[in-house]
């Protein structure tokens, strides 16, 4: 149980463009769900924190228009790029947590590497 | 403020050979804490997880990691260590009622042959 799903698991585009990445929770239901962005060798950056039918929560420094989130469902958060460029690329990761997660458990899905050209 | 410290970038051990990944925090009240593994172009693998109980944990693959208050740290260890475990470890904290965790900067743990 408690498998989340990235789609898709990697990306080229070109600079300018937008990109959609999909997180879902494919056995539960993700009342919380977490966008983290990730540079190579270097720890998680949580980027925002997704409530189902709320607005997302970004962290600071993070823009909420550049990088557009929705959890319009209790199984599926959007994490979209807009008009992307070279220093976007990077590998993003999502995470979900359940409505009866009593421990703080996150469950990660296996990232999504974008590359802008 | 809650943090992490993983105060090695790399760990190398020789197949077989014992390994310990060390890890640090800080954090107002009891912690929970948890390690994650993550392949390369992969997401992060829960290992295990501190919450209370026993401060000895034990989790996938053969790893454990022994939770000790005083020193504030959560090593995670293995007996004997194999080939396959070579891989970016991250160590994480959170407390009851904050559910948004802190990692720390992670671990390259190469075994070699």
């Amino acid at each position: 149980g408690a498998v989340v799903s990235q789609h898709p698991s990697w990306v080229i585009c070109k600079s300018g463009t937008s990109v959609k990445i999909e997180c879902r929770s494919l056995d539960f239901q993700a009342t919380t769900m977490f966008w983290y962005r990730q540079f190579p060798k270097q720890s998680l950056m949580l980027m925002a924190t997704s409530n189902e039918g709320s607005k997302a929560t970004y962290e600071q420094g993070v823009e909420k228009d550049k990088f557009l989130i929705n959890h319009a469902s209790l199984t599926l958060s959007t994490l979209t790029v807009t008009s992307a460029h070279p220093e976007d690329s990077s590998f993003y990761i999502c995470s979900a947590r359940g409505r009866l997660e009593v421990h703080n458990e996150q469950f990660f899905g296996p990232g999504t590497r974008l590359t802008v050209l | 403020a809650q943090s992490v410290a993983q105060p090695e970038d790399q760990v190398n051990v020789a197949e077989g050979n014992p390994l310990t990944v060390k890890c640090t925090y800080s954090v107002s009240g009891n912690p929970y804490l948890f390690w994650y593994v993550q392949y390369p172009n992969r997401g992060l693998q829960f290992l295990l997880k501190y919450i209370t109980g026993d401060n000895l944990v034990k989790g996938s693959y053969g790893f454990e990691a022994e939770f000790n208050k005083s020193q504030t740290s959560f090593h995670l260890k293995k007996p004997s260590a194999l080939v396959s475990d070579s891989a970016l470890y991250f160590c994480a904290v959170t407390k009851k009622g904050s559910y948004i965790p802190t990692f720390g900067r992670g671990t390259s743990l190469i075994v070699h042959p």
